[in-house]
């Protein structure tokens, strides 16, 4: 099974500063998603890749699979950006069963 | 098109009882995930069904189960219930393909929120 670690579990910024959520595993993986969750919301999708480095708006996703190490980074964080953000990976062998980290809850303030 | 569909959104259930809850996925997507989220194990990943068969399952009692239709709507069921399956169940359709790359995008539904009293 995979073992996914996230940190830091919980996050507070001001708005505008530059955040970084961390995600390790333990197994070889082929893709690695990141997710992002409002209070009381459901899941939505940000990035799934298996390699370098996507953007989407003020996100930005990067992957070292040698490391075995993701990071979600949010460039000039804004207080909609406040949600719980959780990292998942493929596990058992199937790239449709994930396991997930705990997740990050982000809290930023204007 | 349209994003994955769940209903019921929220459920109130004893227990003892039984539920089944419903997931209509993207349109062209043959493959269904379900997952349960509670704030002390996290999202837990329960089975995944693929052109009707269960293709994947997860560490979860036989209580739980699931089918998918030729339509590839999906439906899971829980027996006997237990105060511990309150919780939010989601699903997540996919295109389904055994390659990797975009074809293995979850998109998630907005859950269905169980509680049992």
């Amino acid at each position: 099974k995979n073992e996914v670690e996230q940190s830091p579990q919980n996050l507070t910024a001001q708005e505008g500063e530059f955040i970084t959520i961390n995600c390790s595993y333990s197994v070889g993986i082929s893709a690695l998603h990141w997710l992002q969750q409002h209070p009381g919301g459901g899941i939505v999708s940000l990035f799934m890749l298996s390699s370098g480095k996507k953007k989407h708006g003020r996100l930005i996703a990067t992957i070292n699979i040698q490391e075995k190490h993701s990071s979600l980074h949010i460039t000039a964080s804004h207080p909609r950006d406040s949600a719980v953000y959780i990292c998942a990976v493929p596990s058992g062998g199937s790239n449709y069963k994930l396991t997930f980290g705990k997740g990050t809850l982000l809290t930023v303030n204007p | 098109k349209a994003g994955v569909t769940q209903t019921p959104r929220y459920l109130i259930k004893t227990r003892g009882q039984q539920v089944t809850l419903s997931c209509s996925p993207i349109s062209g997507h043959r493959s269904v995930s379900w997952y349960q989220q509670t704030p002390g194990q996290g999202l837990q990943f329960l089975f995944e069904y693929f052109s009707e068969t269960q293709r994947n399952k997860g560490n979860f009692p036989g209580r739980f189960s699931g089918r998918q239709f030729s339509n590839s709507r999906s439906e899971m069921n829980v027996s006997t219930l237990e105060l511990g399956d309150s919780a939010l169940y989601l699903c997540a359709s996919q295109t389904g393909g055994t390659s990797g790359g975009a074809r293995n995008e979850q998109f998630f539904g907005p859950g269905t929120r169980l509680t049992v009293l």
